[in-house]
């Protein structure tokens, strides 16, 4: 069966300070792959998605990037962060089926 | 941007009453998703209807989509404490050869006891 991993769960990074969050999906190849951000009581905002290695479609421009240097691998990075970036980070990926499968998340908070 | 709009924006029904949410579109899309989220945690798909679909059952859940009003509904009957939780609708347009899923902002649920 498929699974995917996010990490970190939870970080606290000060301003002007790299991020990197990884996902990875096992059990499937060649996934799309998908970045969204959430707002605390909001909905969720498309970021990034990949549909293979090196293929990457940025939805919102921001100071985040997206990276997929492997089949199974998606990372969001950032080289120095914003008070703004604060958030819930999710993983998904889409087996061509429609739906989504979402990792746990990441919760990010800025100071 | 955000495809969806979800109304109410928050719900509080009485465990064992329906609970009836909708949302809102405003271009073509392939099919339409409803999702649910457990604060703090990620989301886990509950249904997809494809826009030649006009409903769609599941358990407790039942789906309707009007591609002609561009809206759908998502109805569970006889609710538990246990569906308290956000609910999402997500629009899928098949933009290229990767699905462009985009969320609506959300309906929280509360189920009172």
């Amino acid at each position: 069966s498929q699974t995917i991993h996010q990490w970190p769960a939870t970080l606290v990074q000060p301003v002007g300070s790299p991020l990197s969050l990884e996902c990875t999906v096992e059990g499937t190849s060649n996934p799309n792959l998908y970045w969204y951000r959430q707002a605390a009581g909001r909905g969720l905002q498309l970021l990034f998605y990949s549909v293979g290695i090196g293929q990457i479609s940025s939805e919102v421009p921001q100071n985040l990037s997206a990276s997929r240097p492997q089949d199974r691998q998606f990372i969001l990075s950032s080289k120095k962060l914003l008070l703004s970036d604060s958030g819930f980070y999710l993983c998904a990926w889409n087996p061509y089926t429609g739906e989504l499968f979402f990792g746990e998340g990441s919760r990010l908070t800025v100071l | 941007s955000q495809q969806g709009e979800e109304d109410p924006q928050a719900l509080s029904i009485q465990e064992g009453e329906n609970a009836t949410m909708n949302c809102s579109y405003k271009t073509s899309i392939n099919n339409l998703q409803w999702y649910r989220q457990n604060s703090g945690r990620g989301l886990v798909h509950l249904i997809l209807i494809r826009s030649n679909e006009r409903e769609k059952h599941s358990g407790r859940l039942r789906v309707t989509l009007d591609t002609s009003k561009k809206s759908s509904s998502l109805l569970i009957t006889a609710s538990r404490a246990a569906d308290t939780a956000s609910y999402f609708c997500a629009t899928d347009r098949q933009y290229s050869s990767a699905s462009k899923i985009i969320f609506g902002s959300g309906t929280r649920l509360s189920i009172r006891p």
